[in-house]
Formats: structure tokens, sequence, C-alpha cells
């Protein structure tokens, strides 16, 4: 079964320091992987996905067969960068649809 | 133009009650999905819907779950005999399309509290 994993519940940095918020996952097929972002007080949105292979805001992700990870990183984060985070993997569901497993999500906070 | 809304946005239930809740996707999306975020935890599938055709309800914990979109377009999630394990949040979403390179558009969920 897939399963997504992100290890932090919390991360919290100062402004100005590199970000990784961590995701594993196990599926058994080819995985299709997203970030999706959750600011105070707005609704879920996509952030990235891996087979964009872009970088949205400063933040990329790259995905690594070999350790089934698909982490996030941020050279330098910003005040406004602080969010929940989830990490999404797609399963094939009937009819065709790609449905995303969630993570838990990792609270990111960043101080001034 | 309007994402998806969803309402009511809170709802308090009694153990025991029926609640019923909206969700009114992005006009001319084809895909509609319902998911339950319990507290600390990150969203689950329930439900999905391909136009009026339920395609997949493998999510919905039990028949006291049940939703429907009969025109294709605004869907009701209906849960019976509401308990307490049902607190949560729960989400809708739509996209244009099912593939995969098809984003999902979040509404802000509604918040249940099964008292």
């Amino acid at each position: 079964a897939q399963r997504v994993t992100q290890p932090e519940k919390l991360l919290s940095v100062f402004k100005g320091a590199p970000v990784e918020l961590k995701c594993n996952y196990s599926y058994s097929g080819s995985p299709e992987l997203f970030w999706y972002v959750q600011y105070s007080r707005q609704r879920l949105q996509l952030l990235l996905r891996h087979i964009s292979r872009e970088s949205i805001k400063g933040f990329t992700a790259d995905l690594n067969k070999g350790e089934t990870s698909f982490h996030l990183k941020k050279p330098f984060a910003q005040e406004e960068d602080s969010a929940m985070y989830y990490c999404a993997l797609s399963q094939v569901a009937s009819g065709g649809s790609y449905i995303p497993t969630f993570g838990r999500g990792t609270s990111l906070i960043v101080h001034p | 133009g309007a994402g998806v809304s969803q309402s009511p946005r809170y709802k308090v239930a009694k153990r025991g009650q029926d609640v019923a809740l909206r969700c009114d996707p992005i006009s001319g999306h084809v895909s509609l999905f319902w998911y339950q975020q319990a507290l600390g935890q990150g969203p689950e599938f329930l439900t999905y819907f391909q136009n009026e055709a339920q395609l997949d309800k493998s999510g919905l914990p039990s028949d006291r779950f049940f939703a429907e979109r009969p025109e294709g377009s605004v869907s009701t999630l209906k849960i019976q005999r509401t308990q307490q394990e049902d607190s949560a949040v729960y989400l809708c979403a739509s996209s244009l399309g099912s593939g995969r390179s098809y984003e999902q558009y979040f509404g802000p969920g509604t918040r249940l509290t099964v008292t």
C-alpha cells in the first residue's frame, strides 16, 4: 500500500536559514509526487509537482527514487513561508483519476 | 473567478444527528473529490466523482457516509447518525479533468464537531 511519511511535525528556523522539509514515500509503481501548502486562514493549494521540475517561491523538490524521498528545499527561508506543508503521492483510482495520499504535514515556522 | 466553495463552514451536531455538507466546485470542473482531515493529520480521500458518476468511494469509512452529485456540479456529503469520531474538517476539491496533470483546487472546508 502507498504511504507518505513526513517525520517532522514542526520545523522552526530563522529568516535567511536554509529549509528542508522531509518526505519519504512507499509505492510500488511509478510515483507522482506533490507538495501542497496551507497558509494561515487560507485553503490548501498546490505548491509544486515533481514532473514539472519547477521552482515555486524559491522552493524545489527532487524525486530520489533510490531513497524514495521527495524533500522540499529552499536555500533562504522567508517569514512568509510560514505555513503547513503536505507531501502527497498520487495513485490511480477508478476512472483514471489521480487521488493523492497525503502525509500528516509539517508546520514550518520562520522567525524574524 | 470564484473558487471552490463549501457550506456550512462550521457545523456542530449532536451525536446521532444527520448532517449534510455542500460543495460548489469551480464551474466546468469535471472531477470532484471529498476528503476528511482529522486534527493533526493530512487529508484522507473519501470519494471521487467524474461528472455525476461516483467512480470511487473506497475511502468512505462506513455506510453512514453517502455522497452524491446528481447533476454533475454541486455535491453533497451526507453523514447519518453522526458519531464523535466523525469530528473533522471535510474538504472538497475539484479539477478540470481526471488525468495526472490536472491540479486539484480545494475549498475552505467544513469543520464538523460532533458533541
